[in-house]
């Protein structure tokens, strides 16, 4: 099945400071990417859609300046948590569609963020 | 509304049988989607159905009841391995996925 990379696996970072986790899709071209973010023993909540060559789609309550979306080419997508603060530590995860005839979602190993 | 309800938590035996329930309301329907999720993983897909009837995949199968609204995922001859949490995903029209909470499966030696 395809393959969708996420880097870095884990990150520690700062208050204030500023961070970027990147999502490929390693043997397929995605035009659109997903991203999610998972509290603890909750579900996943969609972030927002990455569109290669446009802007995102945000969910409602997403703030769009605080997680910049950046889907530079068919194969990358970047979510960069800006001046990041403890209550963002999250697992994110991203998502690529696959088989059209079954509408599958191909995810990456996802995102462990941790703000000290 | 969009909403997709399944049990909290479920726990079994080794070697035994078990349903995980899923009922769904969504704007329009593009099939129903289960994933398995081992704690700090990312979800890994399990199976899709779009149309009415019954999936069988190994010791997995799920079943799909549109004009209900209803879902199940059955898994048999359980191992040890499969304690994990087992999330329902509905697709509404717009081909977005409408997550539940997730069934927290617990099994027992």
């Amino acid at each position: 099945g395809a393959v969708v990379s996420q880097h870095p696996s884990r990150v520690i970072c700062k208050s204030g400071t500023s961070v970027k986790i990147e999502c490929r899709s390693l043997d397929f071209q995605a035009t659109t990417m997903f991203w999610y973010r998972q509290f603890p023993k909750k579900s996943l909540m969609l972030m927002a859609t990455s569109n290669e060559g446009s802007k995102a789609t945000y969910e409602q309550g997403v703030e769009k300046d605080k997680f910049l979306i950046n889907h530079a080419s068919l194969t990358l997508s970047t979510l960069t948590v800006t001046s990041a603060h403890p209550e963002d530590s999250s697992f994110y995860i991203c998502s690529a569609p696959g088989l059209a005839e079954i509408n599958e979602q191909f995810f990456g190993p996802g995102t462990r963020l941790t703000v000290l | 509304g969009q909403n997709i309800d399944q049990p909290t938590e479920m726990t079994a035996t080794e070697g035994a049988i078990v349903q995980i329930n899923c009922t769904y309301q969504t704007s329009g329907f593009n099939g129903l989607f289960w994933y398995q999720q081992h704690a700090g993983e990312a979800p890994t897909f399990l199976s899709y159905n779009v149309l009415d009837g019954l999936e069988e995949k190994g010791r997995f199968s799920s079943f799909l009841s549109r004009s209900k609204g209803y879902s199940y995922l059955l898994l048999k001859e359980l191992q040890m391995k499969d304690s994990a949490s087992y999330l329902c995903a509905g697709m509404d029209s717009n081909y977005q996925l409408i997550w539940g909470a997730g069934t927290k499966l617990i099994i027992k030696p």
